[in-house]
């Protein structure tokens, strides 16, 4: 058991429709990573917030934005939905990068998007 | 550009042989390396990591790896795999600003009985 939940597990989009997808983190963990996977492929790094400031961004367009929330919860939004953008999102916590613990990201089981 | 390279797409493994999956990586300093393991509708679990000192480092689930600088390589191995190994293994290493890791595209391992 990781800690990370996401929600929902599973939904279906049309093209051009917007969708938001939530993370909370595990306990004491301040920062948060989004990833994209899509089928067959590895994880993808969208963006990472940390203390609520994105603090890093893949190459993803502006587009993907997030939030993140004081008890370290986050968002991803999605807008004017694309039929590439069907992937499972995960999302990641961690410590801050720096020492015994850097890299070691706790990985939510996703959120299935599917966009028609 | 920082990249990791899975060459195996699918491997195929006995119950009880032995298993090594090859990573190689792009990485113009010393690397953090990772390898991440996915079951079937899970979220990705970290099996070991690398951040410099002795270049073999001992993961869970009895697996290990091997840094090899010289040839920008972190293969994972075990030495007698069990059925319940059967997942979709990924390599990473963390980006330089130390914000991410990139992911290699994954391999796949099937165990037969």
């Amino acid at each position: 058991e990781t800690g990370v939940t996401q929600s929902p597990t599973h939904l279906i989009k049309t093209r051009g429709q917007q969708v938001t997808l939530r993370c909370s983190s595990q306990s004491g963990h301040n920062t948060v990573s989004w990833y994209q996977q899509a089928l067959g492929q590895g994880p993808q790094f969208i963006f990472q917030y940390y203390r609520e400031e994105e603090n890093g961004r893949g190459n993803f367009p502006p587009r993907f934005s997030g939030l993140q929330f004081p008890n370290y919860s986050s968002e991803l939004n999605v807008n004017a939905l694309e039929l590439d953008d069907s992937a499972l999102y995960l999302c990641a916590s961690s410590l801050p990068s720096g020492g015994a613990n850097t890299g070691e990201l706790f990985f939510g089981e996703g959120s299935r998007l599917t966009v028609l | 550009a920082q990249s990791v390279t899975q060459p195996d797409i699918h491997i195929t493994v006995s119950e009880g042989a032995s298993l090594e999956l090859r990573c190689n990586y792009s990485y113009g300093a010393t690397p953090y390396l990772f390898w991440y393991v996915q079951s079937p509708g899970q979220g990705l679990q970290l099996l070991l990591k690398y951040f410099s000192g002795d270049t073999l480092v001992q993961g869970i689930k009895g697996f290990e790896a091997e840094f090899k600088r010289s040839q920008s390589s972190f293969n994972l191995r075990k030495p007698s795999v069990h059925w319940s190994d059967a997942a979709e293994y990924f390599c990473a290493v963390e980006n330089q600003a130390g914000t991410a890791l990139i992911f290699g595209k994954g391999t796949t391992l099937s165990v037969s009985s």
